[in-house]
């Protein structure tokens, strides 16, 4: 299984700032991915970490707010911009190789204030 | 793209008791379903998963069943511990695209 190491746990920001969450694995892995999930719901997913280019979006999320970066197999990082209260949430990345689960890192606890 | 529907969205049992969360999903093409069990401040845990080759699978007290003709995936929980009270999301995995799209949640209460 993956051994995935997420950071910051927790922060608390000012509105208007930008803050970078990152994700390490300590193995190569296929996918990464991105998610959010509000208090007391669902995990939402942001978008597919692609290594070397551009990550892919769904639907509602844009790059501009949640630029994400993935420079090689193992590494990925995604930053909140210009942050508002409604941007209060946990943010967690994922991570599979083929044929395999999707493990979850530890979440970050993000409240904008 | 792929939806996952979700029910109930509440459970309460009785220790001892069976539970039993359904799902649909709605890309023919899913072809993965993990279900995770999330504790309270705790990142989500996968219990269980199928793939769509199989129609049941059985871990324990935890068994999964799959119709792949109707797109319909279940959980099923036997002799209910509170220790399994929780959070539980089912997901799909598509073919092609790997990502993995979650349900709603059912917050399971197991009274003792």
């Amino acid at each position: 299984s993956a051994v995935i190491s997420q950071k910051p746990s927790r922060d608390i920001c000012q509105r208007g700032t930008s803050l970078t969450i990152q994700c390490q694995v300590d193995s190569q892995v296929t996918m990464m991915f991105w998610y959010r999930q509000q208090p007391g719901q669902s995990l939402t997913l942001i978008a597919t970490a692609n290594q070397g280019s551009e990550a892919t979006y769904e639907s509602g999320f844009v790059i501009d707010k949640f630029p994400i970066s993935r420079p090689n197999l193992t590494f990925s990082t995604l930053t909140v911009s210009n942050m508002s209260p409604e941007d209060s949430s946990i943010y967690l990345c994922s991570v599979f190789a083929m044929n395999t689960e999707a493990f979850f890192g530890q979440g970050t606890r993000l409240t904008v204030v | 793209g792929e939806n996952v529907e979700q029910h109930p969205s509440t459970l309460s049992v009785q220790e001892g008791d069976s539970a039993v969360i359904k799902c649909t999903y709605s890309d023919s093409a899913s072809n993965y379903f993990p279900w995770y069990k999330q504790e309270l401040g705790k990142r989500p845990q996968l219990i269980i998963d199928i793939r769509s080759n199989v129609g049941e699978k059985k871990d324990q007290r935890i068994a999964v069943t799959l119709n792949k003709t109707a797109k319909h995936f279940s959980l099923h929980i036997t002799e209910t511990q509170p220790e399994d009270s929780a959070v539980y999301f089912c997901a799909a995995r598509g073919a092609g695209g790997f990502k993995t799209i979650f349900g709603a949640g059912t917050r399971l209460f197991v009274k003792a």
